[in-house]
């Protein structure tokens, strides 16, 4: 299967701890998205990629959030002093084109204690 | 107003009925319009694109109302394992961002 795959599938930390996760896109697909969701909400966009270069960030994230794709393939997510209130499931998506569906991964679920 | 918006449902409907739901978008100028179905603790998976002249795919049609700024999804016959949120997806004209709606839920019952 080549589609979108996200490590870890799950992370549990506790508050204030560095986290980072992981997302390796579909191999052709420039495009590389963000986004955070929470339970019974939409998902959230956090930030896209044209390949290496991040061309949007979301207002909503804040300093502590920062996204890097060093080479236009897998991207990294890192959070750091994580709070409570980042407790959601990242969600990492590629794409074709610009009006492309999304092809989303697993997610990585993020408990903060 | 939200960006894309969703009546949050749930709408219970029976197996066999039909069942419709909308969403709205505020940009005008928006161009792309997609459906996804999630299942709980999953990620959302492409149902369909939304094309101008409307588009059917199987037992599930989907409309553009430009001038409204809507799209619709009808599930026809529905199944028990269409239950699941349906989300849409709307790509900002100007960027590249794409805006999802908070998802309607819908529950077929036996």
């Amino acid at each position: 299967d080549t589609g979108v795959s996200q490590n870890p599938r799950h992370k549990i930390t506790k508050r204030g701890q560095n986290v980072t996760f992981r997302c390796d896109p579909i191999s052709e697909h420039n495009r590389l998205y963000w986004y955070r969701q929470t339970l019974g909400q939409g998902p959230e966009f956090l930030t896209y990629f044209q390949n290496e270069a991040q061309l949007e960030k979301s207002r909503l994230l804040s300093d502590r959030f920062s996204a890097e794709r060093p080479k236009g393939s897998f991207s990294t997510l890192e959070i750091q002093r994580t709070e409570q209130g980042d407790s959601a499931m990242y969600l990492c998506a590629s794409s074709l084109a610009r009006d492309s569906p999304l092809h989303f991964g697993n997610g990585t679920r993020l408990t903060v204690t | 107003r939200k960006e894309v918006e969703q009546d949050p449902g749930p709408f219970n409907v029976p197996e066999g009925a039909t069942v419709a739901f909308n969403c709205t978008y505020s940009n005008s100028a928006s161009q792309s319009f997609f459906w996804y179905r999630q299942d709980c603790r999953k990620e959302p998976k492409l149902l369909m694109s939304v094309y101008s002249s409307g588009n059917e795919d199987g037992r599930f049609t989907a409309q553009l109302n430009r001038a409204s700024q809507y799209i619709s999804l009808l599930i026809r016959d529905s199944k028990l394992s269409d239950s699941a949120t349906y989300l849409c997806v709307v790509n900002e004209a100007a960027g590249n961002k794409l805006t999802f709606g908070g998802g309607t839920r819908v529950l077929v019952k036996p």
